[in-house]
């Protein structure tokens, strides 16, 4: 079975501070794709960052960055630089190259404090 | 282009009616799943459609179903509705290049559900 957990419901970070949510995901396969989603306050979700398993090098989206630990199945969301804009629900998620079902977390939700 | 779509943005039904939704993906994308999004649950997967055939269902009850048109647009439908029904339902679309996984998902705005 796949499973996506990740273990903070909700977080804060100072605006122009750097906060890192975390993500946790169980699986048997060996080729996957991982992804982070941003749903912010009333609004539509996007995606922010996305990772293919077979990839050592980590992706980076502008302010967004990942660091993916295949071995530890850990994929975890770092936002630098935190903007107002930021503050929305963070949806970690995963996909099989064979499947055609996202499995997502719960979420965190994360604050920006101005 | 222009995003996914779904129609309508609000629903206010009563217990036992049902519902359709709509949903019109991003022109060229060939996968759609649909979710229902609640406060404690989060996303909870319903089914997934690929060239008007369902090819996988999440662990709903019959009351949901669905179907896709030739033109990838999808609707679902839940009959006799229950208060526990009320939801975000989402709905995202995907290329699926080469007819197989459905790759990045782009979402629509939702239909918030609201059952009475």
């Amino acid at each position: 079975a796949q499973t996506v957990t990740q273990s903070q419901p909700e977080m804060s970070v100072q605006e122009a501070e750097t906060v890192t949510l975390s993500c946790t995901y169980d699986t048997s396969e060996n080729n996957y794709y991982l992804f982070w989603y941003k749903q912010p306050p009333s609004r539509q979700m996007i995606l922010v960052i996305r990772q293919e398993a077979y990839k050592q090098q980590n992706a980076t989206e502008n302010r967004f960055s990942v660091n993916f630990q295949k071995a530890a199945k850990s994929f975890s969301l770092k936002i630098s630089d935190s903007q107002l804009g930021d503050t929305a629900m963070y949806f970690c998620a995963f996909e099989t190259d064979t499947g055609n079902q996202f499995y997502f977390g719960t979420g965190t939700s994360l604050t920006v404090i101005p | 282009k222009a995003g996914v779509t779904q129609t309508p943005r609000y629903l206010i039904k009563t217990r036992g009616q049902q519902v359709t939704l709509s949903c019109s993906p991003i022109s060229g994308h060939r996968s759609v799943s649909w979710y229902q999004q609640t406060p404690g649950q989060g996303l909870q997967f319903l089914f997934e459609y690929f060239s008007e055939t369902q090819r996988n269902k999440g662990n709903f009850p019959g009351r949901f179903s669905g179907r896709q048109f030739s033109n990838s647009r999808s609707e679902m439908n839940v009959s006799t509705l229950e208060l526990g029904d009320s939801a975000l339902y989402l709905c995202a679309s995907s290329l699926a290049p080469q007819g197989g996984y459905t790759d990045t998902q782009y979402f629509g705005p939702g239909t918030r559900l609201t059952v009475l």
